[in-house]
């Protein structure tokens, strides 16, 4: 299994708070993806990251920030959570720009905004 | 723009069933398509590719054939069993780019 941890697994928190959601891998890979996976949506992508400081925005990156320090750690930040942001928060990582390289998964952040 | 259609879920089979999921896709160019599955509890993992058309993938018994004349990637196995339950994505990426794009999922549910 591809080395990735996501950190928090669980997060419960309220309507206008600052929430951060790490993921932290061990593969040295160069590519790095945030998605949210919601039911009849499928996992939509929020951000993703191409080298340290290196980040661009996907298709559903309002509400959102994120930052790439260092190779291994990609943070996903939701400065003012709100309800919408309910969701399970997917980090991935792939190694090339190949259109066929595949994307490893880590096991997900499932994130409640009351 | 690059958008998967999957077939509505869930699916509910029994054991030793043939299943087929269907997936369409719309894109520019010439993608890669993929089908991903997700177990219970877990996250994404490539269950098969294909990247060129009349391209067929496989894994694991489960097989799936590029056609770009239907534009369709369908998920095939010929016969299930119940550790086959998961969610299982179609999606597609542009040659040369990074940006996985996927379809809503399908559960997949196989009783004994």
């Amino acid at each position: 299994d591809a080395g990735i941890t996501q950190s928090p697994r669980h997060k419960v928190t309220e309507t206008g708070t600052p929430v951060t959601l790490r993921c932290h891998q061990t593969e040295n890979h160069r590519y790095m993806y945030w998605y949210r996976q919601d039911p009849g949506h499928g996992l939509r992508l929020i951000h993703y990251s191409y080298g340290v400081k290196d980040t661009d925005k996907g298709e559903v990156s309002d509400g959102y920030s994120v930052s790439r320090s260092k190779t291994e750690d990609f943070l996903l930040t939701l400065e003012s959570a709100t309800s919408s942001q309910t969701s399970v928060y997917f980090c991935a990582i792939s190694e090339s720009t190949g259109g066929s390289e595949k994307l490893f998964f880590g096991s997900g952040t499932q994130l409640s905004v009351l | 723009g690059n958008s998967v259609t999957q077939m509505e879920g869930p699916v509910t089979l029994s054991e030793e069933a043939f299943l087929t999921i269907n997936c369409t896709y719309t894109a520019t160019g010439y993608p890669s398509l993929f089908w991903y599955v997700q177990y219970p509890g877990e996250g994404l993992q490539l269950l098969l590719k294909a990247t060129k058309a009349d391209d067929k993938g496989s894994n694991k018994g489960f097989e799936a054939t590029y056609r770009k004349e239907t534009t369709s990637f369908h998920l095939e196995k010929g016969s299930v069993q119940v550790s086959d339950s998961a969610v299982y994505f179609c999606a597609l990426t542009r040659q040369g780019a990074q940006k996985l794009v996927f379809g809503q999922g399908t559960r997949l549910t196989i009783n004994p």
